[in-house]
């Protein structure tokens, strides 16, 4: 699975959108991205994943770029309760072996 | 529908001793996944299983560490003769069958071991 690069930690301020940056670069053409976040202590929650197309959900947008050597996960809203570690995943959507190689993710926090 | 039930939530052990980590995936999820977390750290995989079946354990420490999954029953993941360094949270994850796969992994709450 194709490594991942995100900045260590970033601040949002409460009410603003949470712009979170991915670096893909050697990503292949049948891998996805996928996101995922962990809030202090608890266990991992997917957010979205997506191809090539940008993807919205309930809780996200993922913005992929067109070259998908990068991506940006967008919570919209930030509240308190966004604050987490943040794993940006690229990986084989290999169905029927869904192992996750997890880094070290964006620490975000959300200011009030 | 409940999720991924872990037990139990946390669990203190003497060095020597044994700990059992079990989990009950979410209803119809037939795959397994053990994770570790040590403080401070990301988390790791260790070990990927079906029903009665270890898939990949590419991630398990290669002494004091089991896991199945019976045809019946949770998934266990056992540490024999723990030490201090088995301290840590260790998460369980499930996903579906094959034909209804989206790629989502979903996770419990984690049992978090102390070893004295």
């Amino acid at each position: 699975d194709a490594k991942t690069t995100q900045p260590t930690s970033m601040d949002c301020a409460e009410g603003r959108a949470a712009n979170l940056p991915c670096n893909h670069s050697t990503i292949s053409g049948n891998e996805y991205v996928y996101w995922y976040r962990q809030i202090h202590s608890q266990g991992p929650q997917y957010i979205i994943h997506g191809l090539k197309n940008n993807e919205t959900n309930e809780m996200a947008s993922l913005i992929i770029t067109e070259d998908r050597k990068s991506s940006t996960l967008i919570l919209p809203h930030a509240t308190l309760r966004d604050t987490a570690v943040y794993y940006c995943i690229v990986r084989v959507a290999n169905f029927g072996n869904e192992k996750l190689t997890f880094g070290t993710g964006t620490r975000l926090t959300i200011i009030p | 529908n409940a999720g991924v039930m872990q037990n139990p939530r946390h669990l203190v052990r003497r060095r020597g001793q044994e700990a059992r980590l079990r989990c009950s995936p979410m209803k119809g999820h037939s795959h397994v996944y053990w994770y570790r977390q040590l403080p401070e750290e990301g988390l790791k995989f260790m070990v990927y299983l079906q029903k009665e079946n270890i898939i990949d354990e590419s991630g398990m420490p290669k002494e004091r560490f089991s896991a199945e999954f019976p045809k019946e029953g949770p998934s266990i993941l056992r540490i024999q003769q723990v030490v201090r360094g088995d301290s840590a949270a260790y998460f369980c994850a499930s996903s579906p069958l094959l034909d209804r796969n989206t790629g989502e992994l979903f996770f419990g709450e984690g049992s978090r071991l102390t070893v004295l």
